[in-house]
């Protein structure tokens, strides 16, 4: 069975503290993502990785940085965590093609910032 | 820029009815569209993809259509029952940057 498996589940963290979320697919996986969903706006990409050391900035990369050194492995790191950075973030993953395949998604990190 | 729009926000109905969730998108230049299911908390677990080539997709109760030329899909869930309530998204993807773009989704209440 496919897995996208998030580390933390929720996490509380300070203003102004560097917050690193981990997240890992074994299913060999070229493509993976990283999104953050709040009420109202729906999920919002923040930086996407084609493939190891590959990386690309989505629609709110302002605040964040990823790291992709192992294929089943992409970070996601707030440089210095601030309170509009309060949120649920969603990792994902896909098999690299020609965009016809299917995403899967981890279970998600909820994400505090006080 | 591909946008998805999703209707209605909201929908509760009964238990045993039938219903039709909405999906529609600017850019008919699509790879494929999929629809996920988001339980309250977690994250998003995938029900059906359609290629561009595809006009439908069907498990168990749900069938998912794709109408490229009106930017159109819609999920019709059969039979609905309580444990359907969720959240339910679409996403599409679009040709060249293979980034999928999401629609806010529908919230779906089935009531006994």
């Amino acid at each position: 069975d496919v897995k996208v498996t998030q580390s933390s589940r929720y996490l509380v963290k300070r203003t102004g503290e560097k917050v690193f979320l981990e997240c890992v697919q074994d299913m060999d996986h070229e493509n993976m993502f990283w999104y953050r969903q709040d009420p109202g706006l729906g999920l919002r990409l923040i930086y996407f990785s084609y493939d190891v050391k590959m990386k690309e900035k989505g629609d709110i990369p302002e605040g964040y940085s990823v790291s992709r050194e192992k294929k089943e492995r992409f970070s996601l790191i707030l440089e210095s965590a601030s309170t509009n950075q309060t949120s649920m973030y969603l990792c994902a993953s896909r098999r690299q093609g020609d965009g016809g395949n299917t995403i899967y998604f981890g279970e998600g990190s909820w994400l505090t910032v006080v | 820029k591909q946008e998805v729009t999703q209707i209605p926000a909201a929908l509760s109905v009964p238990e045993g009815e039938n219903l039709v969730l909405n999906c529609s998108f600017t850019d008919s230049a699509i790879y494929n569209l999929q629809w996920f299911r988001q339980d309250p908390g977690k994250g998003l677990t995938s029900l059906l993809l359609i290629q561009s080539s595809q006009r439908e997709q069907t498990s168990g109760r749900l069938n998912a259509s794709l109408d490229k030329s009106s930017g159109r899909s819609t999920l019709y869930i059969a039979a609905s029952q309580p444990g359907d309530s969720a959240t339910y998204l679409c996403a599409v993807t679009t040709g060249g940057s293979y980034i999928p773009t999401f629609g806010r989704g529908t919230s779906l209440i089935v009531h006994p």
